[in-house]
């Protein structure tokens, strides 16, 4: 079956710029994650969605960042006046939660990332 | 904050040796723990997971790791390795609202 998906799979752009990443979990999965992987640095988690509504975004660094899931399925980050710093793998994952105590239990599976280089 | 240490950035083996990679995790409550696997030019993919239960558990390719709450630690481990192995192998806990918390990671380099 298909796995998470992420378009585009690297993208180049200028100081300043916007960008939009897109991301389709594997289907049925009521769950999505972004996370983002600098060089040298394991995945840091950004935003999480369960259905349609951002469950938890204490991980994005600013409010340059935003994140919709609007039909529950694909997701979009969005960043705004990108600055060199942004530069990293920009990671989504989804699962199929298995809610116990309020916490998803179950596990994510990543998608291939978007490469991110803002010149 | 919860946290996870991985204490070896980059590991050199031969082929047939023993590996363990170590992985310490600051978080006092019930853990959900896990090892992530990155393949050279591939996405992450999930080796084993700790929920509960036996501390000892199995993963995909014959790695294991070993759950010890006295230590805050789980150990990522293969009796010998391959060079199919060469990889970075990430540690993560579960954090409270179910994201990871990823380690940085340790390089695997296994020389044929």
């Amino acid at each position: 079956g298909a796995g998470v998906s992420q378009t585009p799979s690297n993208k180049v752009t200028e100081k300043g710029k916007y960008v939009e990443l897109r991301c389709d979990p594997i289907s049925g999965h009521t769950a999505l994650y972004w996370y983002r992987q600098s060089l040298g640095q394991g995945p840091e988690f950004l935003i999480y969605f369960q259905g349609t509504g951002a469950a938890d975004d204490s991980g994005l660094p600013n409010d340059r960042f935003f994140a919709v899931r609007p039909e529950g399925s694909v997701s979009t980050l969005k960043i705004q006046r990108t600055e060199r710093g942004d530069s990293a793998v920009y990671l989504c994952a989804s699962s199929s939660p298995r809610l116990a105590g309020g916490r998803d239990t179950d596990t994510q599976y990543f998608g291939p990332g978007t490469r991110l280089t803002v010149l | 904050a919860q946290s996870v240490s991985q204490h070896n950035h980059h590991v050199i083996l031969s082929e047939a040796a023993s590996l363990e990679l170590g992985c310490n995790y600051s978080y006092g409550g019930t853990v959900n723990l896990f090892w992530y696997v990155q393949y050279p030019g591939q996405h992450l993919q999930l080796l084993l997971k700790y929920f509960s239960g036996d501390p000892l558990v199995k993963g995909i390719k014959g790695f294991e790791a070993e759950f010890i709450k006295s230590k805050f630690s789980f150990n990522l481990r293969k009796p010998s390795v391959q060079w199919s192995d060469t990889a970075e192998y990430f540690c993560a806990v579960r954090g409270s609202q179910g994201n990871l918390i990823f380690g940085k990671g340790t390089k695997l380099s296994v020389k044929p």
